[in-house]
């Protein structure tokens, strides 16, 4: 399944430290999103854009911070985070409208 | 509120035999039905879906569904489950808002095969 790549799979950061995940879609969807999976924990929606348009922000700290800057791509900014915020975080998109969301393999995000 | 619930956190079977897992649903109107399977390490995958129509949904891998609306289900089928089944599978409704579909998960069953 290459629709939706995310980058890096891998990511072991200090609580110090400043990083980016990264999600890009080639299926030509208008809706982007991003999850967070704990253990134990269903997945939580953070974010969704919508035309490039943030539409949803579900009480997520601000020491997360998404940016859309076109439809095909979505980042997620990382800075000083805690070590509760380590989880796989999964990005996904969706054509327009109440439509399947098609995920990425997820970012396995560990803070040190 | 919409909520799901999966009943069954972890499930054994042996291959070959048949497998249900439960989904139970709170959602005010018609509602957006999902089955999604997650390989350790991975994504995941949509196995099959339910917007309108006929209630019984086929999906991939051999895998069905049935939406019984008196019931609140959207249980998840396979009449013979192979090794390669094992796997976490998460049920979720969707409500469409404007250009975007919002997705509540269950927490998850985790399916075991024994050979």
């Amino acid at each position: 399944e290459t629709g939706v790549t995310q980058t890096p799979r891998h990511l072991v950061m200090g609580m110090t430290n400043k990083k980016s995940l990264k999600c890009e879609q080639h299926l030509g969807h208008n809706a982007m999103y991003w999850y967070k999976q704990s253990a134990k924990k269903p997945l939580e929606l953070m974010f969704v854009y919508s035309l490039e348009e943030r539409v949803e922000n579900n009480s997520v700290p601000s020491r997360f911070s998404p940016e859309c800057p076109n439809s095909s791509h979505l980042f997620l900014h990382l800075h000083t985070l805690q070590p509760e915020d380590s989880a796989l975080y999964l990005c996904a998109s969706s054509p327009r409208g109440a439509d399947t969301q098609y995920f990425g393999p997820g970012t396995r995000l560990t803070v040190l | 509120a919409q909520s799901v619930t999966q009943p069954d956190i972890h499930i054994t079977v042996s291959e070959g035999a048949s497998l249900e897992l439960r989904c139970n649903y709170s959602y005010g109107a018609t509602p957006y039905l999902f089955w999604y399977v997650q390989s350790p390490g991975q994504g995941l995958q949509l196995l099959l879906k339910y917007f309108s129509g006929d209630t019984l949904v086929q999906g991939i891998k051999g895998f069905e569904a049935e939406f019984k609306r008196s019931q609140s289900s959207f249980n998840l089928r396979k009449p013979s489950v192979h090794w390669s089944d094992a796997a976490e599978y998460f049920c979720a409704v969707g409500a469409g808002s404007g250009g975007y579909n919002k997705l509540i998960f269950g927490a998850g069953t985790r399916l075991a095969v024994h050979p």
